[in-house]
């Protein structure tokens, strides 16, 4: 099946920086999406991004299929950004539409 | 309010039981989903259903089992032929036909 890494494995911030996530992906994919799992437990949906570049306020996501590899800009990092970021991707072998492969996460740390 | 719920937020196992988790959703949503979440790890599915009356193994379906008697309503049973139910596991809702994924706040299972 379809393999996707995550990098940074663990990643460390000031508040106020900015940080650059990486997922990559071995197999062509249709679809792919960036969570942030907060320390609750809760994945929040951040973007929907087969490919093409999204913003949404300080958070913004680029994916290029044809190279396999997505990236999630964090700007002006806050407290609240804490948390692991995880990358999935939407695997269309044997029929199954539907079925979200995800990386193992970046745990993200943002101190005052 | 629209929305995933899970139940319980904890439950705790003693070896040999099973235990049934609780997904429900009102979000009308035609595909649903189950995954398990182990620490420092990604998410990894046990089984999704398109359709009522209808579903599919994931990845780790072993010692697990699921019913899809109604739209809303997606409760896994994790068996005593389960060898490691200890983990976090997480609902998610679709609609038919996107890939979009959206998340319950998730049941923390431990067996003592």
């Amino acid at each position: 099946g379809i393999q996707v890494e995550q990098s940074p494995p663990d990643l460390i911030l000031q508040e106020g920086a900015n940080s650059t996530l990486r997922c990559n992906f071995s197999d062509s994919v249709n679809n792919l999406q960036w969570f942030h799992q907060n320390p609750w437990g809760q994945l929040i949906n951040l973007f929907y991004i087969p490919s093409g570049t999204k913003q949404n306020g300080r958070l913004s996501a680029t994916t290029v299929a044809t190279e396999r590899y997505s990236l999630l800009y964090i700007s002006s990092s806050q407290t609240t950004d804490s948390g692991v970021y995880f990358c999935a991707v939407a695997d269309y072998s044997g029929g199954s539409n539907y079925k979200l492969t995800f990386g193992k996460g970046t745990l993200l740390t943002v101190n005052p | 309010d629209g929305g995933i719920t899970q139940s319980p937020k904890y439950l705790f196992r003693k070896e040999g039981q099973n235990v049934t988790l609780s997904c429900e959703q009102n979000l009308n949503h035609d595909a649903m989903y189950w995954y398990r979440q182990d620490p420092g790890q990604g998410l990894r599915l046990i089984y999704y259903s398109q359709i009522v009356n209808d579903f599919q193994k994931g990845d780790i379906a072993e010692g697990y089992s699921v019913s899809r008697e109604k739209k809303e309503s997606f409760p896994l049973t994790v068996t005593s032929a389960q060898k490691n139910p200890t983990a976090f596991y997480l609902c998610a809702s679709s609609v038919q036909g996107s890939d979009t994924q959206y998340f319950g706040p998730g049941t923390r299972l431990t067996v003592l």
